[in-house]
């Protein structure tokens, strides 16, 4: 059964810090994995997504890297600034989950000015 | 605009009843998610439905039922029957549905807050 872990649970740093975000899934055959961005008592906003096949993808200031065989993916967020700051998910399309997304537990951001 | 509108964004229920929370789309998405998530937790999966008249249960689908009777429609009833129905409900949809392996961005409602007296 796929599970996905997102380390750590909660991270604090001051602006302008360059920060990564962690996620690691149990089973490589998957389809694809998503990151994406919560604000406090709100829904999910999708950041970026990475196709099995791929290995990165980039856009504006984040970069989500995929390394399928060693269950890894790495959420890059550059020059960071408070308006990042929200709860960071990772998910996966799991290819014995019929369709199905599989959510890690998230990473809680917080960018001190 | 396009997107997913939840209603209502909070909920009050009485133990005993049974509440729906409403979940409607204008994109056009075949497929559609219902989704809880409890504080410090991931999202866990309650029911997906990927055509209309079709819908599976995911993971955690007891004391919740469904109905697709439309493609822009997918409510969820919180019955009676679900022991801690207290929490955060996220409808989404996708594009594609079964089988597909290309790019599926799931696009997600503002979310529904249920809390039971």
């Amino acid at each position: 059964k796929q599970e996905v872990t997102q380390i750590p649970a909660a991270l604090s740093v001051p602006e302008g810090e360059n920060l990564v975000l962690n996620c690691s899934f149990t089973d490589s055959a998957i389809y694809n994995l998503q990151w994406f961005r919560q604000d406090p008592g709100k829904g999910l906003t999708s950041l970026l997504l990475i196709q099995s096949s791929q290995r990165e993808q980039t856009s504006g200031r984040l970069n989500a890297s995929l390394d399928k065989s060693s269950g890894r993916s790495t959420l890059y967020i550059a020059a960071s600034q408070p308006g990042d700051s929200a709860t960071y998910l990772c998910a996966v399309l799991s290819m014995d989950s019929s369709y199905k997304l599989i959510f890690g537990s998230g990473t809680r951001l917080l960018v001190r000015p | 605009d396009g997107g997913i509108t939840q209603s209502p964004k909070y909920l009050f229920r009485k133990e005993g009843q049974n509440v729906t929370l409403s979940c409607e789309q204008n994109l056009n998405h075949d497929a559609m998610y219902w989704y809880r998530q409890d504080p410090g937790q991931g999202l866990r999966l309650i029911y997906y439905s990927q055509i209309v008249n079709d819908f599976q249960k995911g993971d955690i689908a007891e004391g919740y039922s469904v109905s697709r009777e439309k493609k822009e429609s997918f409510p969820l009833t919180v019955t009676s029957a679900q022991k801690n129905p207290t929490a955060f409900y996220l409808c989404a949809s996708t594009e594609r549905g079964r089988g597909s392996s290309g790019a599926n961005v799931l696009t997600f409602g503002a979310g529904s807050r249920l809390t039971v007296l």
